[in-house]
């Protein structure tokens, strides 16, 4: 089966830097994802990871290592929109589905 | 603008109703997929299909089906609605073509009250 794990909620300071840390146990995988989603909204892509490393965006990055079954999303400079949901999903197989986690709730504060 | 269009954002039905959740699609994706969000379970699949006519379950097909007779829409379908089935539903496609490395591209959802 799949299991994916992350934190249920963040708190951090507008400014900071902020990592959300996913951990995850899989029957193969192919990739993984990080999705941002606002209240009430569709979630939307943020990132995604296949080999190992860091892959930088702007002000966010994700890591992955596929030995360790480990996964983060760093946000630097927080912003008040950066208050939200981060998903993180694991494609597995040659199948094109993603399996999510339950997502991290991250609110930055003033 | 690609976009996913989900054809009601709120709906109310009544238990033991037949409930069609509309999805379409304009950035000729062969895979489509319907998800429910529930808080503290996060996203989980119900059913996908990879092309027209064909469908595949997910983790949680029960009480549901779905129909792809156009490559464009997918819908799904509660054959009887009941209160349990309360939640987010989220539909989503995606392509084949590598590099899959975009992900998904979702539609803004349609939460669904049955009463």
């Amino acid at each position: 089966g799949q299991n994916i794990d992350q934190p249920t909620e963040m708190t951090a300071t507008e400014g900071a830097i902020v990592q959300i840390n996913c951990t995850y146990q899989t029957s193969g995988f192919n990739g993984l994802f990080w999705y941002q989603q606002h209240a009430g909204e569709a979630p939307t892509f943020l990132s995604y990871n296949v080999l190992d490393g860091l892959e930088e965006k702007g002000r966010f990055s994700s890591f992955l290592s596929r030995s360790k079954g480990y996964s983060y999303l760093l946000l630097k400079e927080l912003q008040m929109k950066d208050s939200a949901s981060y998903l993180c999903a694991v494609k597995t197989g040659t199948a094109s589905k993603l399996t999510f986690g339950t997502g991290t709730r991250l609110q930055v504060t003033l | 603008d690609v976009k996913v269009t989900q054809s009601s954002r709120y709906l109310v039905k009544r238990t033991g109703e037949k409930v069609f959740l509309e999805c379409v699609q304009d950035m000729d994706h062969e895979n489509m997929f319907w998800y429910r969000q529930d808080p503290g379970l996060g996203l989980r699949l119900i059913y996908f299909s990879y092309d027209v006519k064909m469908k595949e379950k997910g983790d949680i097909p029960e009480g549901y089906s779905v129909s792809r007779e156009k490559k464009e829409r997918f819908s799904l379908i509660l054959e009887s609605a009941s209160t349990n089935q309360t939640s987010m539903y989220l539909c989503a496609s995606s392509t084949r073509t590598e590099p899959f490395n975009y992900g998904y591209t979702f539609g803004s959802g349609t939460r669904l009250t049955v009463v």
